[in-house]
């Protein structure tokens, strides 16, 4: 059974810096690439960064470019986010997502919170 | 970036009438479209892939169709579980992106 485990939100002031991880398993970790997407309280769900199975190939929505940084650990099967100078607009669940055969999400996390607020 | 629009923002539904939900394209993503439910504190799960392909699991009254531009998810009879909020995502292109959600509430 794939299960993904978020971890690492929480409040952080605004221009602070967070990382995420996501903790895979029941899979072969490093043959698909993920993303992660986020959804701001009350809204729809937006695209933030995906990376591919071999972590050579990365992919930021423009909302975070020059701030967010997705990466991976295959020996760890674990998938990472570092947010640097976050906002307010920046909070947010945000959602590890397992790619298929394509860009689309057959498996997804719980998600983890993150608050940006002074 | 391909904007994604979803119509109705909302549909009122009773149990067992067919519900069907819109999703539009900016510009051509071919079949590479997907199909999410989401239900209130849950993450989203997979219905559709490759615009009328069902994931694994998914009952055979969700159905997609469509190419292109305009594509269609169809619930044939309502079941008390399928009130939710659906998206829909395009992965034709970079960045990828999702519709603004169609609610689906009891009638």
């Amino acid at each position: 059974e794939v299960q993904l485990l978020e971890s690492g939100g929480g409040l952080v002031q605004p221009g602070g810096s967070l990382r995420l991880s996501c903790a895979a398993s029941g899979f072969t970790f490093s043959s698909y690439g993920i993303s992660w997407v986020r959804q701001a309280p009350g809204k729809g769900l937006e695209w933030v960064s995906a990376i591919s199975g071999s972590g050579g190939n990365t992919y930021h929505a423009d909302s975070v470019k020059g701030r967010f940084t997705i990466s991976r650990d295959n020996s760890k099967n674990t998938l990472y986010l570092q947010m640097n100078s976050l906002r307010a607009e920046d909070t947010a669940t945000y959602y590890c997502a397992k790619g298929s055969s394509n860009w689309y999400f057959d498996s997804w996390g719980q998600g983890t919170l993150v608050t940006v607020s002074s | 970036e391909i904007v994604m629009t979803q119509s109705p923002a909302t549909l009122s539904v009773s149990p067992g009438e067919r519900a069907t939900l819109s999703c539009r394209a900016s510009q051509s993503v071919s079949s590479n479209l997907a199909w999410y439910q989401q239900k209130r504190g849950q993450a989203p799960r997979l219905l559709i892939y490759g615009a009328s392909t069902r994931a694994t699991g998914i009952p055979a009254r969700f159905s997609g169709s469509g190419s292109g531009t305009e594509f269609t998810l169809t619930i044939s009879s309502l079941q008390s579980e399928d009130f939710a909020v659906y998206y829909c995502q395009q992965y034709n292109n970079w960045p990828l992106t999702f519709g603004g959600g169609t609610k689906v509430e009891i009638k």
